[in-house]
């Protein structure tokens, strides 16, 4: 069975301040892929980032940074100098090389002050 | 550019009532997703097409549910006999046949059911 844990329900933070989200996965699979979504209060899912099991290589996209340790089973998502439009609940997904369906976890309310 | 669609946005209905929603994918897409949502929680799988054929179903799929995508191309999601614990967010999603590098999941703005 695969599992996501996402342990921060709500974080908030100050215009300008970076913010760290924190995603541990399990998964027998040894081909998987992780991805971090957006969810704004809209309502609509954003698909921000996929990484492949087999690459480690951890990315910087403008303000968004990503940090992918098999070692440790966690996929933690950066938003540095967060902006008030960052504002909105950030879900971490895992889906196996075998299946389709995503398993999300909980999700990480982010709530960014002016 | 058109993303994927849902309808309706949102709908009320009295317990004991059925309700369809519609999903349309993003045209070169042949896999289609359905998830559910409740208030507060992350996505659930409740099941998945490619092209025309169901491929799989969640167990959170009860008898009363049911979903096609008759010619491949949009989904329909029915559920019969609602009940309260339907009320929820209902999210479709589609994506490609991909492997690595286009394998993501393009999600629609959802169809938000309320059960009286």
């Amino acid at each position: 069975a695969q599992k996501v844990t996402q342990a921060q329900t709500e974080i908030s933070v100050v215009e300008k301040e970076d913010v760290t989200l924190d995603c541990v996965y399990e998964t027998r699979d040894t081909t998987y892929y992780l991805f971090w979504y957006k969810q704004p209060p809209s309502g609509e899912l954003v698909f921000l980032i996929r990484r492949n099991s087999f690459d480690e290589q951890n990315e910087i996209s403008g303000r968004y940074s990503w940090n992918f340790q098999k070692s440790t089973s966690s996929f933690n998502f950066t938003i540095t100098a967060s902006q008030v439009v960052d504002s909105a609940v950030y879900f971490c997904a895992l889906r196996g090389a075998a299946g389709n369906k995503l398993t999300f976890g909980g999700g990480t309310r982010v709530l960014v002050k002016p | 550019d058109t993303g994927v669609s849902q309808d309706p946005r949102h709908k009320i209905t009295k317990r004991g009532q059925n309700v369809t929603f519609r999903c349309d994918p993003i045209s070169e897409h042949n896999r289609l997703y359905w998830y559910r949502q409740t208030l507060g929680q992350g996505p659930e799988f409740l099941t998945y097409f490619q092209n025309e054929a169901q491929l799989e179903k969640s167990r959170l799929l009860s008898d009363r549910f049911s979903a096609e995508r008759p010619k491949g191309s949009f989904s329909t999601l029915e559920i019969q006999r609602t009940e309260q614990g339907d009320s929820a967010m209902y999210l479709c999603a589609s994506s490609k046949t991909g492997t690595h590098d286009n394998n993501e999941q393009f999600f629609g703005p959802g169809t938000r059911l309320t059960v009286l």
